[in-house]
């Protein structure tokens, strides 16, 4: 009964390779994030989508490419990985407009380790 | 464009202690204010949140939050931890427009509690 489940849980992988995130929440939220948490704790916000909709897209490289096949799920697909992108990539989701009653809901994150 | 600042990246409290997390704000228009705390290898979890109305907030375990709008501050305290407290706090603000309500996090404090 996870609320915001994201796979996988770790990820090491090389440079230069493609590698894809999944995020699925069932809390009926209509709106989904990714972040970025860097080796510093520092949290960015990468992206949105509201109902399948892009509606953040905070300066990210082209390499980052989100993806929202309906409102309950979130991809985030990573091109030519390089050794900046080892993070934490958190999803969340949250309900447009009355979302903040209830702030964000956030996966576990994914570890992501570039060698 | 909003920005938060957490003034301390550490903080060490003995336990039974009590202990406060300050958090400054900067924004052009109304603000919605957060607090979260993340335990070791886990996502983010929502303490408290303030929307309007009594600026004095209480959350879950213990902690509560002043809102203080001529200081633009919502400082975290508990007035006593406990070892399971020990996990870094992240203060967040969102204009709380309604597409995407972007929330944009401080740098975190880490909370270590000492037996």
């Amino acid at each position: 009964d996870t609320a915001v489940s994201q796979t996988p849980k770790y990820l090491v992988t090389q440079m230069g390779n493609d590698k894809s995130i999944k995020c699925e929440q069932n809390l009926g939220h209509d709106t989904m994030y990714w972040y970025k948490q860097d080796s510093k704790k520092f949290l960015k916000i990468m992206f949105s989508y509201n109902n399948k909709e892009l509606i953040i897209n905070e300066t990210v490289p082209n390499r980052f490419s989100p993806k929202s096949p309906d409102k309950a799920h979130l991809n985030l697909h990573i091109n030519s990985l390089e050794l900046g992108d080892s993070a934490v990539y958190f999803c969340a989701s949250s309900l447009a407009g009355t979302g903040l009653h209830y702030g964000y809901t956030f996966g576990s994150g994914t570890r992501l380790t570039v060698v | 464009a909003q920005s938060v600042t957490q003034l301390d990246s550490q903080v060490p409290v003995f336990e039974e202690a009590p202990v406060e997390l300050r958090c400054n704000y900067s924004s052009s228009v109304s603000v919605y204010l957060f607090w979260y705390v993340q335990y070791p290898n886990q996502g983010l979890q929502l303490l408290l949140k303030y929307l309007s109305g009594s600026t004095l907030v209480k959350g879950i375990n213990g902690f509560e939050a002043e809102f203080n709008k001529s200081q633009t501050s919502f400082h975290l305290r508990k007035p006593s931890v406990h070892i399971s407290d020990t996990a870094e706090y992240f203060c967040a603000v969102s204009d709380g427009k309604a597409a995407g309500n972007k929330l944009t996090f401080g740098g975190g404090t880490r909370v270590l509690v000492k037996p």
